[in-house]
């Protein structure tokens, strides 16, 4: 079994602050990280797939970076809304084609 | 509408009961995928195809699971002898390609078993 750790597990903020969260794997047979944003009573929904080391996307007011090296991406959402209340999760995919999810942060933006 | 359908949306089973549960993936989508998911947890990958064949099937797979996607399009899958311990929620998804492209989810069948 592979390990990918999310962090922080939960994590309530300010309407208006920005945060960003934590997912970590093995930097070994590295095939591709995806994030998706899952919404309660919802289907989980992708945000990023990211393949490249130093890969940075955005979209809108969420962002993503990689770094496959040391193993980690860094998940930022600038000015959070209470929309974006939801459990982040992110994949780790390596060569042999499994994904490897991890527990994801749960995100609660209070209005 | 165009998304991944998944059916039944809630199972409620006894315990010893075999239960079969049915994912509709997008139809361009060659991959399709099934994951469990409890409480607390990240999706646990369970298998996936690529078109009719299954491809992966995770070891933590006891032989009472088998899924199966006979013509490509949509998958089932089917528990055995069901146990409490199978009581979570079955994601389905699918996806044009390998792992460098995004999988669209169903919105799940929630199995309890009593």
């Amino acid at each position: 079994i592979l390990n990918v750790e999310q962090s922080p597990q939960s994590l309530h903020v300010q309407e208006g602050d920005s945060t960003n969260f934590t997912c970590s794997f093995p930097s070994s047979n590295f095939y591709a990280l995806h994030w998706y944003r899952w919404e309660t009573a919802k289907s989980p929904e992708a945000l990023f797939v990211m393949t490249l080391n130093g890969d940075e996307k955005k979209k809108g007011r969420i962002s993503a970076t990689l770094n496959t090296k040391e193993g980690y991406s860094y998940l930022y959402i600038k000015g959070s809304q209470p929309e974006d209340s939801a459990t982040y999760l992110c994949a780790f995919i390596g060569t042999g084609n499994q994904f490897y999810f991890g527990t994801g942060t749960s995100l609660t933006v209070i209005p | 509408d165009t998304g991944v359908s998944q059916d039944p949306r809630h199972k409620i089973t006894k315990r010893g009961q075999n239960v079969t549960f049915r994912c509709d993936p997008i139809s361009e989508h060659n991959r399709l995928y099934w994951y469990r998911q409890t409480l607390g947890q990240g999706p646990e990958f369970l298998t996936y195809f690529q078109n009719e064949a299954q491809l992966e099937k995770s070891r933590l797979l006891s032989d009472r699971f088998s899924a199966e996607r006979p013509k490509g399009s949509f998958s089932t899958l089917e528990i055995q002898r069901t146990e409490q311990g199978d009581s979570a929620m079955y994601l389905c998804a699918s996806s044009k390609g390998r792992g460098g492209t995004e999988q669209f989810f169903g919105p799940g069948t929630r199995l309890t078993v009593l």
